[in-house]
């Protein structure tokens, strides 16, 4: 597709429960990024990769948070033992690496919801 | 200290006024700056990109003032379209990390 592509939309997990997010970068983008955006916050950094590389994963909140981007395209973000603090909206962002005032387009987000 | 703070606000200004908000960043080594504009239960969406020399994009005129390490938005004729939440972001370091602020709410008014 044209954008960045987030799946499931909205999902619903019991606390500790695992969970799987899903995102389809755009087509060639280099860099790719996870954000937690809590209600009326900005989004918070999670982790970054740039192709399937790791780079930066200083923004995870604990180990139960777990990012990969096995083949440099599609990422998934896991999260194990789901706890209520973990409710709210992720959002994952593609951009080129390595161009001056480079755009980061943004998928419409997983709202997750543990309860 | 957050690396990149904003005031959240809300602002809220009749249709019509002109409204400003500022941005600070705590990295002097950022290079890159934005403003994107994020609607209610949407994801952010890029507003503008802000240069060194000021630039201009109808109504809206962003600024960066690399010395104070801060940017700003201003918005003249406001409309009750441009009733969003802004957010200021920053890029830095080697990849081009992307950090954003917390947001500033604006509430235009009929």
């Amino acid at each position: 597709g044209a954008g960045v592509s987030q799946s499931p939309r909205y999902k619903v997990a019991k606390r500790g429960q695992d969970v799987a997010l899903r995102c389809d970068p755009i087509s060639g983008h280099v860099s790719l990024f996870w954000y937690q955006q809590a209600l009326g916050q900005g989004p918070e950094f999670l982790t970054y990769f740039q192709n399937e590389a790791q780079l930066d994963k200083s923004g995870l909140p604990s180990d139960r948070f777990f990012a990969e981007r096995p083949e440099g395209s599609v990422s998934t973000l896991k999260i194990q033992r789901t706890q209520q603090e973990d409710s709210a909206v992720y959002l994952c962002a593609s951009s080129r690496t390595g161009v001056q005032n480079t755009e980061a387009f943004f998928g419409q987000g997983t709202r997750l919801t543990v309860v | 200290r957050k690396e990149v703070e904003q005031d959240p606000g809300p602002f809220n200004v009749p249709e019509g006024a002109t409204v400003a908000f500022n941005c600070t960043y705590s990295n002097s080594a950022s290079q890159s700056f934005f403003w994107y504009r994020q609607d209610c239960r949407k994801e952010p969406k890029l507003l503008m990109s802000v240069y060194s020399s000021g630039n201009e994009d109808g109504r809206f005129t962003a600024q960066l003032n690399r010395a104070s390490q801060y940017i700003s938005l201003l918005i003249r004729d406001s409309k009750l379209s441009d009733s969003a939440t802004y957010l200021c972001v920053v890029i830095t370091g080697g990849y081009q990390k992307v950090t954003f602020g917390t947001g500033t709410k604006l509430q235009v008014i009929p």
